[in-house]
């Protein structure tokens, strides 16, 4: 399978904790992206990168998360000091930039199938 | 800033029967819009998505959307349910002036129940 990978699929953990979650995009993939979906509610966007740049962030990500592109493959969000609100499935997606950036892009983004994050 | 208002949170039909899931969208501006399937315990699959090009948007698996500016909406239909429709459909829109194609705004949801 050559889709996004998630890792790990469930964590719990007690208030307090860090956490960390990686990403393998699709490979050729420039953009990925890091998306929070409460129970619910629809994905909310939290940050993206193209190649190893992080080149947006959301005001959801707060000074205790912090996510990492270091070599533009993989991507590692780490939460510090989890909270219960923290708790949530974090989505990851990728997607190919266009010949001439957005102008191209398709807009589709590919997603992996989460990590789920409960938080004691 | 744009939004996006899926007016049913749960639809549930019979199979064979038509589907309709409504989406209402608010965009400054020429918006993109999509839709994004979610069955359980997989990641988020793109059904179809509208770029300004023609407005009736023929996706995966017989749904298609019709873009309705005057209406601004983008509700998604199929002909004919089948069982394995039963998932969480996202109505998804996105600008070039917020956020471009790296942020998209996803509707609350609606799942689609399909009984026998």
């Amino acid at each position: 399978d050559t889709g996004v990978s998630q890792d790990p699929r469930h964590k719990i953990t007690k208030r307090g904790q860090n956490v960390t979650f990686r990403c393998d995009p699709i490979s050729e993939h420039n953009r990925l992206y890091w998306y929070r979906q409460t129970l619910g509610q629809g994905p909310e966007f939290l940050t993206y990168f193209q190649n190893e740049a992080q080149l947006e962030k959301s005001r959801l990500l707060s000074d205790r998360f912090s996510a990492e592109r270091p070599k533009g493959s993989f991507s590692t969000l780490e939460i510090q000091r989890t909270e219960q609100g923290d708790s949530a499935m974090y989505l990851c997606a990728s997607s190919p930039i266009g010949l001439a950036g957005d102008q191209y892009n398709t807009g589709e983004l590919f997603f992996g199938e989460g990590s789920r994050l409960t938080v004691l | 800033a744009q939004s996006v208002t899926q007016l049913d949170s749960h639809v549930s039909v019979s199979e064979g029967t038509p589907v309709l899931l409504r989406c209402n969208y608010s965009s400054s501006y020429s918006p993109s819009l999509f839709w994004y399937v979610q069955h359980p315990n997989k990641g988020l699959q793109l059904l179809l998505k509208y770029t300004s090009a023609a407005t009736l948007v023929k996706g995966i698996n017989g749904f298609e959307a019709e873009f309705k500016k005057s209406e601004t909406s983008f509700h998604l239909t199929k002909p004919s349910a089948h069982m394995s429709d039963a998932a969480e459909y996202f109505c998804v829109v996105s600008d070039l002036f917020s956020g471009g194609y790296n942020k998209l705004i996803f509707g609350a949801g609606t799942r689609l129940a399909v009984h026998p």
